[in-house]
């Protein structure tokens, strides 16, 4: 079974530039979730999909991210503009059900570097 | 406790030595404890799950124990070996439906 595979694995991007970064989640798996490690912190949740619908987006920082999952299979998180402070590893998860109590598969991560 | 706290930030150990980690988290409105095993540049991998007051799991020579009472977690490695080195991530899911990391423990057993 193929796991999330997240692409790119690391964008290197000027300050104002714009960068979408994509998520395939494991086939069959209608929960999908963005979170993010931003210099050396603790990973923060930023959205949840199920199928193509945005359940919770408590997470996303502010209007210059966007998140979309058209058709409820890959998922892109694009930042635009970007700041120097979006900087940091950006994961990606999903899992069958609800993570309350199963296991969430983590894709490896997309860095982002904003210079 | 508001959010999940973990010690200690890093860990560095012999060959052979076994240690532990802490993960405390907020008690109410508990659902599950997750730790999981992080390399840098490769995927964070699920360790265990556990929702039980009381739980204890076991995956190979590492082990966990829960107590959602006081709300905190250990989790045991015997006999550390090189290849344990690596960054280890509590979560937890509360009444917000998703998972709270704390920063991890970041564990490196020297040859």
């Amino acid at each position: 079974e193929a796991g999330v595979t997240q692409f790119p694995s690391h964008s290197v991007i000027e300050k104002g530039q714009t960068v979408t970064l994509r998520c395939d989640p494991i086939s069959g798996h209608d929960n999908l979730y963005w979170y993010r490690r931003v210099m050396g912190k603790e990973i923060k949740f930023l959205l949840h999909f199920v199928k193509e619908s945005k359940q919770d987006e408590s997470g996303m920082p502010n209007n210059r991210f966007l998140a979309e999952r058209t058709g409820g299979t890959y998922s892109t998180l694009k930042v635009q503009p970007a700041e120097l402070e979006d900087s940091g590893v950006y994961f990606c998860a999903s899992s069958q059900a609800h993570p309350w109590a199963n296991v969430l598969t983590f894709g490896a991560g997309s860095r982002l570097t904003v210079l | 406790i508001l959010n999940v706290e973990q010690s200690p930030q890093s860990l560095h150990v012999q060959e052979g030595d076994s240690t532990n980690f802490t993960c405390s988290f907020p008690s109410s409105n508990f659902y599950a404890l997750h730790w999981y095993r992080w390399e840098t540049a490769k995927s964070p991998e699920a360790l265990f799950v556990m929702t039980l007051n009381g739980d204890e799991k076991k995956k190979g020579q590492i082990s966990a124990t829960l107590n959602t009472k006081e709300g905190y977690s250990y989790l045991y490695i015997k006999g550390s070996q090189p290849e344990d080195s690596a960054t280890y991530l509590c979560a937890s899911s509360g009444s917000a439906r998703q998972l709270t990391f704390g920063s991890g423990t970041q564990l490196t057993v020297l040859p």
